[in-house]
């Protein structure tokens, strides 16, 4: 299994300001996936991080709102940008298995924004 | 479209007995099936996977089963205890995209 790193765990935001996302994986993978969880939600994929190209975005969600880094095979950055209340959810970083089939999350980074 | 449903109630049983949690999807015929556990606040953690042409997995306590003419998977936990208080995920692996369908979970509390 692969080991994730998020920072920061937790975090309450003021209205309007932006915040990073930092996510680290402890092996090289190709693909690192952003996911969403809100209040009473399921979790609901943001993008796809891919290294060396751009990342791949889910219906609703826009590169402006959420831009993506993937600078190397182990680490990638999400930052919401100009945060509304509507923001304040758990956004989760996660890869898949080396055989493929099972994808692993870090502990999510917890955000309120006020 | 792809639709994943859990029991939306949450499920309370005493310690000891076993705990089954019923995931239900429609349009779709998964190859995978998984199921996640995710405790407030923490990211899911992996618990089982189940491939289309396996019926039944065990790991430890844990036991789940994947019927694919009911599109159903019950996930069972045996000797249930406290600590198994959390909430429980079910995704599906849709597609050649890889992406995951997740439902929105049931909650369980073990009581003492």
């Amino acid at each position: 299994s692969a080991v994730i790193s998020q920072k920061p765990s937790r975090d309450i935001c003021q209205r309007g300001t932006s915040l990073t996302i930092q996510c680290q994986v402890d092996s090289q993978v190709t693909m690192m996936f952003w996911y969403r969880q809100q209040p009473g939600q399921s979790l609901t994929l943001i993008a796809t991080a891919n290294q060396g190209s751009e990342a791949t975005y889910e219906s609703g969600f826009v590169i402006d709102k959420f831009p993506i880094s993937r600078p190397n095979l182990t680490f990638s950055t999400l930052t919401v940008s100009n945060m509304s209340p509507e923001d304040s959810s758990i956004y989760l970083c996660s890869v898949f298995s080396g055989a493929g089939n099972t994808i692993y999350f870090g502990e999510g980074s917890w955000l309120t924004v006020v | 479209s792809q639709k994943i449903e859990q029991n939306s109630e949450a499920l309370n049983i005493q310690e000891g007995k076993t705990a089954t949690l019923t995931c239900n999807y429609t349009n779709y015929s998964p190859a995978y099936l998984q199921w996640y556990r995710q405790d407030p606040g923490r990211g899911p953690v992996f618990l089982l996977l189940i491939r289309e042409n396996e019926k039944e997995k065990r790991k430890e306590r844990l036991k789940v089963t994947f019927d694919t003419t009911l599109k159903q998977s019950l996930f069972h936990i045996t000797a249930s205890q406290p600590a198994d208080s959390a909430t429980y995920l079910c995704a599906l692996l849709a597609g050649n995209n890889r992406k995951l369908i997740w439902g929105l979970g049931t909650s369980l509390a073990v009581n003492p």
